[in-house]
């Protein structure tokens, strides 16, 4: 079993719809972050988080804590939305180790 | 800034030959750390540094080498390169507690 997991795997929405991305980890962490990787593209952190809840314009993240747990949303979903979107951990005391899911890829249609 | 600089882009070696992906950093990021990113897999951890003169293996390092002379560098090289080793390659920094800032990545195809 992946230290983290994400689900789904693949997400097609259309546009204007709520999206959720789920995040299960399985280990003690210090921090998470959420990434987005267009096709072909580079990687953008969105989102580092270790308690509670951020927001950066459409988009939501959420920790538990104690369930192991986070999720990402979108809010009024775009086109442009469209991309793989990574779940990651940095384990308690790892000095620069980032454990990663494998994404979750969203299409949003028009 | 520039943020995180890599080079190149996109590169083919055949079998058994060496080369150097470079990557530099701006931001005076004491912590620098390069991935491969393979299909269906999450990014896996080559090698990581915590300043400049340390550097330490990470998940996979078998056939990759690296340095860290000074805070803004950080080479990461393949001494003898394999198929197994066609790959995108990311390098990022980041400072401590703080988010990491991905590089654009480089394509390397081994044939």
């Amino acid at each position: 079993k992946n230290e983290v997991e994400q689900s789904p795997q693949n997400l097609t929405a259309q546009e204007g719809e709520f999206i959720t991305i789920n995040c299960s980890y399985s280990v003690g962490i210090s921090a998470l972050h959420w990434l987005q990787q267009h096709p072909g593209g580079g990687i953008v952190s969105l989102f580092m988080l270790s308690s509670g809840k951020k927001k950066h314009g459409r988009l939501i993240a959420t920790i538990n804590i104690q369930e192991k747990h986070s999720s990402l949303h979108i809010t009024a979903s775009h086109p442009r939305d469209s991309a793989v979107y990574i779940c990651a951990v940095r384990n308690t005391g790892t000095a620069s180790k980032l454990t990663f899911g494998t994404g979750t890829r969203l299409q949003v249609m028009l | 800034n520039a943020g995180v600089t890599q080079t190149p882009k996109f590169q083919v070696l055949k079998t058994g030959q060496s080369m150097t992906l470079q990557c530099a950093q701006d931001m005076n990021h004491e912590y620098m750390s390069w991935y491969r990113q393979d299909p269906g897999m999450g990014l896996r951890l080559i090698h990581y540094s915590v300043g400049a003169g340390i550097t330490d293996q990470g998940e996979v390092p078998n056939g990759y080498n690296v340095s860290r002379s000074t805070t803004e560098d950080f080479p990461l090289r393949l001494l003898s390169a394999a198929p197994s080793q066609t790959s995108v390659y990311f390098c990022a920094s980041r400072s401590a507690g703080g988010p990491s800032t991905f590089g654009s990545g480089t394509r390397l195809t081994v044939v």
